[in-house]
């Protein structure tokens, strides 16, 4: 099972969007509603922000948001906060029971 | 604060064997999955294994790196999940950490994450 594709980075200004994108196959994103998203800044342990796709966890503020179409799920962050810099990871459920997560993205405020 | 603790982790020369421990602090994960996820230094998550609960028949599941050397097991009476580690590789250094279902019920919900136990496997 290989990875999911991520850009390796992407950044914005305080205040602006920024978009992540997390390319699977129809093995995994493209079949099931089971992306979820992690926000891990350095040197701490993966924070959820998303399941299901575009489901917020309760505390997590409606600045980011997700969506799928096809293969590809998003992630966007809106009113970018210096706070918001972060590694970002998707994962997906597979056709074989497991779990795959993307390559991750590094957020630059 | 609701949160998992990992153990167990150490040195451990190739060909060798390991177990971790992880256990919730301030909550019960009987009725939960039960994941495991690595992260090697400066690189990405790699999901490793999951155990369903006993509704669920402990089903597992292994990603296809560890299948056949890692075994993933649960005590629910205990209340402590379990990563049995055999013929170890240098590959399979990285920070181990458990996880369950943040949201119950909801897929892909990992959470809440512990620190995780370092796993080192050189000579």
């Amino acid at each position: 099972q290989s990875a999911l594709t991520q850009p390796p980075s992407v950044s914005g200004s305080p205040g602006q969007s920024v978009t992540i994108s997390c390319t699977g196959t129809s093995n995994d994103v493209g079949s099931y509603n089971r992306v979820s998203w992690f926000q891990q800044p350095p040197g701490t342990a993966p924070k959820l922000i998303i399941y299901e796709v575009s489901n917020r966890p309760s505390g997590v503020p409606d600045r980011f948001s997700g969506s799928k179409s096809g293969n590809t799920a998003s992630l966007t962050i809106s009113g970018l906060q210096a706070e918001d810099e972060a590694d970002y990871y998707c994962s997906s459920y597979t056709s074989s029971s497991t779990y795959v997560f993307g390559t991750g993205t590094e957020v630059t405020v | 604060e609701v949160q998992l603790v990992e153990s167990g982790g150490g040195l451990v020369q190739p060909g060798g064997s390991l177990k971790l421990s992880c256990a919730p602090s301030g909550f019960s994960f009987s009725g939960s999955t039960v994941n495991w996820v690595r992260q090697a230094s400066g690189k990405g998550l790699e999901w490793v294994a999951r155990i369903r609960s006993k509704a669920k028949n402990y089903a597992t599941f292994y990603a296809a790196s560890v299948k056949g050397r890692f075994t993933i097991s649960r005590d629910d009476s205990k209340t402590t999940a379990y990563l049995q580690m055999s013929s170890l590789k240098t590959e399979d250094t990285a920070i181990y950490y458990c996880t369950t279902d943040l949201v119950p019920g909801a897929w892909g919900s990992f959470g809440p994450w512990g620190q995780g136990t370092l796993v080192t496997v050189s000579s």
